[in-house]
């Protein structure tokens, strides 16, 4: 059982180039969520899903992208990503109103 | 809206002691649930404690209690016999009972552990 797991780790980024980070959970969790988590800051929710084909958006979600055509896979897309979008990408994902799970976080730096 | 406010940007105790961490938040909703999430350097966000805030009775697990304070919107972390692997950012978050599921965080207080 991996839990959630993200993909990549690290990744560095020019000024408008795109990138997809994948998030999967093996845990049959309806509830998958997408974080930003900045220095001196709470995490701050971007998008949301609560079930397969369904997205909404959270607090912080322009210059993002979701997907989730999978149950298992929720997709976090920046098209033309900027520097202000450096930072580190939390996925969760949780079973209802029960605890989220976290995954182990993707660190983004924008050039 | 509702709000997290952690006021302590970083606290210290000598290992095997006590520590309490503050956590106020803002709400107009009487129904609500109440988390400290732990964060090591290792960047894993581990859930430290849950309570609903219907219960009156503070939730324990192990060493980490909460003091509860529903009028006063208070909700602290009481960390006992304090140990090396303690040290962490702590985060306190909150989240309606409704249907929304999402949670809203505090800035987090970093933990130091003096051996």
């Amino acid at each position: 059982n991996a839990g959630v797991t993200q993909t990549p780790k690290f990744r560095v980024l020019k000024t408008g180039q795109s990138m997809t980070l994948l998030c999967a959970q093996d845990m049959n969790h309806e509830y998958m969520y997408w974080y930003r988590q900045d220095p001196g800051m709470g995490l701050r929710l971007i998008h949301y899903s609560v079930g397969e084909g369904t997205t909404a958006k959270g607090e912080v979600p322009d210059g993002y992208n979701v997907s989730r055509l999978k149950k298992q896979n929720f997709l976090l897309g920046l098209e033309s990503a900027a520097p202000s979008q450096t930072s580190v990408y939390f996925c969760a994902s949780s079973y209802g109103v029960n605890e989220q799970f976290f995954g182990p976080g993707t660190r983004l730096t924008v050039l | 809206a509702q709000t997290v406010t952690q006021s302590q940007p970083e606290m210290s105790v000598q290992e095997a002691e006590t520590v309490t961490l503050s956590c106020t938040y803002d709400t107009s909703e009487s129904d609500y649930y109440l988390f400290w999430y732990k964060q090591p350097p290792s960047r894993q966000m581990i859930l430290v404690i849950r309570q609903e805030a219907y219960k009156q009775q503070n939730a324990t697990e192990n060493r980490f209690s909460v003091n509860f304070q529903k009028a006063a919107k208070s909700f602290s972390l009481k960390i006992s016999d304090s140990q090396l692997g303690d040290a962490a950012m702590y985060f306190c978050a909150y989240r309606s009972a409704d249907s929304n599921y999402q949670l809203i965080w505090g800035a987090g207080t970093k933990l130091i552990i003096k051996p």
